[in-house]
Order: C-alpha cells, then structure tokens, then sequence
C-alpha cells in the first residue's frame, strides 16, 4: 500500500465547476499536509497548507480528517487557469507525495 | 532571496559516463530530497536527508548515489548512468519543527536528464 494515495483522475470539467479533490494517508504521525500544484514539467508550487482545523483561500479549501487519515482540497468557480496537476504531500520528518491529480478545466 | 538553485537544467550524456546534479539551498534547511518524475508515475523520490552526514533511500534509490557534506548541499550522482535514468529530476529542501513536521517544501528548477 502506498503511503499517500490520491484520487486517479483524471478530471475534467467546465469552468465554473466545483471539484474536490481527496487524498488518505497510511502513517498516522504525520505532521504536515499540504497541496501542491504542478504545471507540465514545471516544479512543484505550495498551493496550500492544511491545517486541522481546516483553512480557505479564496476559491480553494482545504481539509484535514486525522481520524480518517485523509485530507481534500475543495476548488470552487474554477477557471481555465486551475487546470494543472494537484499533489497531495504528507510529512514527518519526511515528506511524502501522492501520485497527483490531473485537472482539465475546459470553456 | 531563498531559493534552491539546481544545476544544470538541462544534460545530456552516454551510458557509463558518471554525473553529477548539483543542489544547493541558502535558507538553512535541514530537510533535503531528491525526486525523479516521468511521465504517468508523479514524484517518486530517490534520497532524502535530515541533516548533515544523515542520508536516507526513498522509493527508488537504485542506480543513485548522494551525500550531505554541508548543509547547503545534496548533489545527486550517477556513478554509471543507464537509459532508464532519463527523466526530469528535482531537488527539494525544507525546515523541519520541533514537533517533527516539515515546514512547505522549497524545489529546485529541475534537471531533464537523456542518457543515450
């Protein structure tokens, strides 16, 4: 079992949709969620940290469930400009990627 | 301005001939790791390292060698490069707290590695 499992993907939909996106986790102490987001052969950008309490940006929102070892990121109105691929990074200590999510946001 | 910088971008090389991919980061990390990505098969990473003289294998560490001198530094080398190791590389660099968590990973610019 992988250590950071995500949503296959890929999604596409139109602009202006509400998708969401989830991601689980095996290592319980894990300390550190973040979403990432990654454009073709571009490096990795930190779209958001996730806190436990759960957090917004804008049109993104993101979640964490510690219990269930799972956290989701939540994007509303999306725009062309969403379409990228989404990761889902884990850590303690060290950090650990989830295989990402491919987004197509289409007029 | 913080940053890692990872060098070169772009390399192209023979069979056997050994390498080197430069990473350095200016923002006292201690959190280091590289990653290789091709295509369909996301970040899969290669070394990590805690500190200094503190290296660990990731997911896919066949083939790679690295070390932690200094802080600052992690290069990646390739004692024998193979065509399977053609890919896009990435260094990464992190602080890690108190609590054990990592802090928002800092990457490098990538490196698209041919090996012919």
């Amino acid at each position: 079992r992988k250590e950071v499992e995500q949503d296959p993907g890929p999604f596409n939909v139109p602009e202006g949709a509400t998708v969401a996106f989830n991601c689980t986790y095996s290592n319980s102490a894990s300390q550190s969620f973040f979403w990432y987001r990654q454009d073709c052969r571009k490096e990795p950008k930190l779209l958001m940290s996730v806190y436990s309490s759960g957090n917004e940006d804008g049109r993104f929102t993101a979640q964490l469930n510690r219990a269930s070892q799972y956290i989701s990121l939540l994007i509303r109105d999306s725009k062309l400009s969403d379409s990228a691929t989404y990761l889902c990074v884990v850590g303690y200590n060290d950090m650990r990627f989830g295989a990402g999510t491919r987004l197509t946001v289409k007029p | 301005e913080a940053q890692v910088t990872q060098n070169p971008r772009y390399l192209i090389t023979v069979t056997g001939k050994k390498l080197t991919v430069t990473c350095s980061q200016n923002m006292n990390h201690e959190y280091m790791s590289w990653y290789r990505q091709d295509p369909g098969l996301g970040l899969r990473q290669i070394y990590y390292s805690m500190n200094v003289e503190v290296t660990d294998k990731g997911d896919v560490p066949e083939g790679y060698k690295v070390s932690r001198k200094e802080k600052r530094n992690f290069p990646l080398i390739l004692e024998s490069p193979s065509p399977n190791q053609t890919s896009l590389y990435f260094c990464a660099s992190s602080l890690i707290g108190r609590t054990g968590g990592n802090e928002k990973l800092f990457f490098g610019s990538g490196t698209q590695l041919s090996v012919l």
